[in-house]
């Protein structure tokens, strides 16, 4: 079993939808990353929580530190926002990594 | 130039070969890191360096030799490696050490034949 499991693997909507994506961890952390990765590689850092609530546009995070689960939502959907996701356990300098969501938004 | 920079972009080499991956930073961050994604499995981190001093190494083969001559630059060195290497090649920096955001490079997109 991987430290951080990721679920679903892979999720298609329509535009518009409402997306949620959610990530369970088993190790401690200091602080829980959602990253996003476009394909051909890029990847760009969503949020980083330690607790609570973080919202950044259409996109919410959410992190229950005593459940070790994290969500991230995707409000009113579009194309461009399809990419993988992918959540990160934070122990100081150590990451672990949940193997992705790879999200297909379709018009 | 803006962010964080990897040269090259695209790799292909032979399992005598040595090259080196470069990073390069431009945000006056103090830590820098390799990770490593192959097809199909999570991203693995390899190395921390945190003001130019490595804090991490996750059991990493010696065929990748990392070097950090300052907190703007991050090679990685490669020899003798094997077509199971073949990964992308990820660069992030982050102003401190310890869980502050990171900021990704592009990735080396690197072949061993």
């Amino acid at each position: 079993k991987n430290e951080v499991e990721q679920s679903p693997q892979n999720l298609t909507a329509q535009e518009g939808e409402f997306i949620t994506i959610n990530c369970s961890y088993s190790v401690g952390i200091s602080a829980l990353h959602w990253l996003q990765q476009h394909p051909g590689g890029g990847i760009v850092s969503l949020f980083m929580l330690s607790s609570g609530k973080k919202k950044h546009g259409r996109l919410i995070a959410t992190i229950n530190i005593q459940e070790k689960h994290s969500s991230l939502h995707i409000t009113a959907s579009h194309p461009r926002d399809s990419a993988v996701y992918i959540c990160a356990a934070n122990n100081n300098n150590d990451m672990r990594f949940g193997a992705g969501t790879r999200l297909t938004v379709k018009p | 130039e803006t962010g964080v920079t990897q040269t090259p972009r695209h790799l292909v080499m032979g399992m005598t070969n040595k090259k080196s991956l470069k990073c390069e930073q431009h945000l006056g961050h103090n830590a820098m890191y390799w990770y490593k994604q192959s097809a199909k499995k999570p991203l693995e981190l390899m190395f921390v360096y945190s003001l130019e001093e490595r804090v991490e190494n996750n059991s990493v083969p010696s065929r990748f030799s990392p070097e950090c001559p300052n907190s703007s630059h991050l090679f990685l060195h490669l020899h003798t490696l094997q077509p199971e290497d073949s990964a992308l090649y990820l660069c992030a920096s982050s102003q401190g050490g310890g869980g502050d955001t990171q900021y990704f490079g592009p990735g080396t997109r690197l072949t061993v034949l």
